[in-house]
């Protein structure tokens, strides 16, 4: 079984500042991928970043990066220069070589402050 | 293109009573899938349909929870009879293929409240 976690329910940050959000997972697949899901107040979940866990190479989209640690088992999402759009649920989530089922942590909450 | 729809957006029953969701997947994505979000908790994985068959029903919490996909295009999910530990969100999304990794498109979500 898969299990994700997010230590940090809720967290701001400063317009155009750098945030860093929390993810931690177990699992016992040698191959999986891992997602930053973002679901702004009232709107569609979307997927903001993937990363396979056998790429070493952290996965980036513009302004959202990861730090992935396979070892530590931590993917972390960094955003640069923080935008008022950027409020929303954070969902860190995983799933395992085979499956397509995802497995979501609890999902932090993030403002951004003008 | 539009997007996964859900409706309704939100609602509130009474514990007993029954209520239908619906989603509309994007258009040509055979594969659709329901999730669940209890307050606090973490978002639940219900089931998949690939085109109008069940693929994976495993995440079903009870047998009051029923999803068709009739002809393969949208879905719903009903619960009857509707019981207080049944609130939460309910997320449908869609995909293309279904292979590792695949990007999922999600809804909106419909906010159920059981009083």
């Amino acid at each position: 079984a898969q299990t994700v976690t997010q230590s940090q329910p809720e967290m701001s940050v400063q317009e155009a500042e750098t945030v860093t959000l929390s993810c931690t997972y177990d699992t016992s697949e040698n191959n999986y991928y891992l997602f930053w899901y973002k679901q702004p107040p009232s709107r569609q979940m979307i997927l903001v970043i993937r990363q396979e866990a056998y790429k070493q190479q952290n996965a980036t989209e513009n302004r959202f990066s990861v730090n992935f640690q396979k070892a530590a088992k931590s993917f972390s999402l960094k955003i640069s220069d923080s935008q008022l759009g950027d409020t929303a649920m954070y969902f860190c989530a995983t799933t395992g070589a085979g499956s397509y089922q995802l497995t979501f942590g609890k999902g932090t909450k993030l403002s951004v402050i003008p | 293109e539009a997007g996964v729809t859900q409706f309704p957006s939100h609602s509130v029953i009474e514990k007993g009573q029954t209520v239908t969701l619906r989603c509309d997947p994007i258009s040509g994505h055979d594969n659709l899938y329901w999730y669940r979000r209890v307050m606090g908790k973490e978002i639940k994985f219900l089931l998949h349909f690939v085109k109008e068959s069940k693929q994976d029903e495993s995440g079903m919490p009870n047998n009051r929870f029923l999803a068709e996909r009739t002809g393969g295009t949208y879905s719903t999910l009903k619960v009857q009879p509707a019981e207080l530990e049944d609130s939460g969100v309910y997320f449908c999304a869609s995909s293309r293929g279904w292979t590792t990794g695949e990007k999922l498109f999600f809804g909106s979500g419909t906010q159920l409240s059981v009083l």
